[in-house]
């Protein structure tokens, strides 16, 4: 079974600042991980995605994840923070195909603010 | 252009009367999704498909079903809609999974 804990519900930080979301998981197998951006009253976008190649992964808009498997992590940061940067950021988990089950799971979110 | 689409966007309803909100892509994906997003809780997935006639149960699939006749839909069905069935649904497609997720625009859906 796997599940993902995103470990604050709501994190702000002043624009120019680093940002930091922390993304915990749980799969019995080798995970893909993801990072979603939802911005008020819009669909989901992805930011990123880990498969099993390299373990820093590089996303859009200046983001981007490592994934360490002996933490269990795979936390998002982005080295400066832009007012177009506040919005809701999920992480995902699915375990590989061969684990006899192709659900994803979302984490609960965290909400990004950004103080000018 | 690629997308996924969704109707109704907004729907406003009462418990009992069946529904549908129907979701289509254009893109040839195999694997399709939806979820229910609700304050705090994030997205649960619902039910999803790896291909026609091929559907699975997610997290939270009471009182939902789907069905997958052809490549591009994938309907989702309330038989007897009941107000704790009040929330935002997104549907999602994927070339195959695990990876990247397509979003529909969403549908806000009221039961009253």
């Amino acid at each position: 079974a796997q599940s993902v804990t995103q470990l604050d519900s709501h994190v702000s930080v002043s624009e120019g600042t680093p940002v930091l979301l922390r993304c915990n998981y749980s799969s019995s197998y080798s995970p893909s991980l993801f990072w979603y951006v939802q911005h008020p009253n819009k669909g989901l976008q992805l930011l990123l995605k880990y498969t099993s190649a390299a373990t820093l992964v590089k996303g859009i808009n200046g983001f981007e994840a490592e994934f360490k498997k002996s933490e269990t992590s795979f936390h998002l940061t982005k080295p400066s923070a832009h007012m177009s940067d506040a919005a809701e950021y999920f992480c995902v988990v699915s375990d590989l195909p061969g684990a006899g089950s192709y659900q994803l799971t979302f984490g609960k979110g965290t909400k990004l603010s950004v103080i000018p | 252009e690629a997308q996924v689409t969704q109707n109704p966007r907004y729907l406003i309803t009462v418990t009992g009367k069946k529904l549908t909100v129907t979701c289509s892509q254009n893109m040839n994906h195999e694997y399709m999704s939806w979820y229910r997003q609700d304050p705090g809780l994030g997205l649960r997935q619902i039910y999803y498909s790896m291909n026609v006639e091929v559907t699975d149960k997610g997290d939270v699939p009471e009182g939902y079903k789907v069905s997958r006749k052809e490549k591009r839909n994938f309907p989702l069905i309330l038989e007897s809609p009941s107000p704790n069935q009040t929330s935002l649904y997104f549907c999602a497609s994927s070339p195959r999974t695990p990876d990247t997720q397509y979003f529909g625009p969403g549908t806000r859906l009221t039961v009253l």
